[in-house]
């Protein structure tokens, strides 16, 4: 069964860092793309960044780019977002979600995690 | 971009009912676009890849057409359950962009 498990949310001032984990299990984890997408209180699905099987290409949405960036652990089968120059407007619950192939285009995401939240305070 | 247009952005229905929801892409994406419900609280889940194409263990129910830039999800005989609200998302390019949604409500 796979199994996405998302940690790291918070609480932080404008301006901090975070760091979010999402520990995967039941699937080959360098086989697949995997993406981080975000969903502020009230408010629809924005992705945010992703990351091919091999780590070696990354992509990121505008409103993150420079600020966020995205990576994964292939021996601790984890994927991360490392959050820096947080702003009000990246308050959100931000999901970790599994690709359906390798490449991140063309294709979708078959499995999420439950969420993490992720409160900066102005 | 590639900006994804839902219509209606909420619609009331009653178990039963037959409903159809739109997307329109901003360019035609070949049919590389998924459609996704999520309940209250929960995360997404995955019902139509590439356009028309059931994901395992969702109800025949739920089907979905289009092509170019022009997609339907349609929901047939609504059941409680269904009641959710609904994202459809383009991969044809970057950024991967979502619908506002659709909340389908009683």
């Amino acid at each position: 069964e796979v199994q996405l498990l998302e940690s790291g949310g918070g609480l932080v001032q404008a301006g901090g860092s975070l760091r979010l984990s999402c520990a995967v299990s039941g699937f080959s984890f360098s086989s697949y793309a995997m993406h981080w997408v975000r969903q502020a209180p009230g408010k629809g699905l924005e992705w945010v960044s992703g990351i091919n099987g091999g780590g070696g290409k990354t992509y990121y949405a505008d409103s993150v780019k420079g600020r966020f960036t995205i990576s994964r652990d292939t021996s601790k089968n984890t994927l991360y977002l490392q959050m820096s120059g947080l702003r009000a407007e990246d308050t959100a619950v931000y999901y970790c979600a599994k690709d359906s192939y390798l490449a991140i285009l063309r294709n979708y995401f078959d499995s999420w995690g439950q969420g993490a939240l992720v409160t900066v305070s102005s | 971009d590639i900006q994804m247009t839902q219509s209606p952005s909420s619609l009331s229905a009653s178990v039963g009912d037959r409903v159809s929801i739109t997307c329109r892409a901003s360019q035609s994406i070949d049919s590389y676009l998924n459609w996704y419900q999520q309940e209250p609280g929960k995360a997404p889940k995955l019902l139509i890849y590439t356009a028309s194409n059931l994901q395992r263990g969702v109800p025949s129910r739920f089907r979905a057409s289009g092509s170019g830039a022009i997609y339907t999800l349609t929901i047939d005989s609504l059941q409680p359950e269904d009641f959710a609200t609904y994202y459809c998302q383009q991969s044809f390019s970057t950024p991967l962009t979502f619908g506002g949604g659709t909340k389908v409500e009683i």
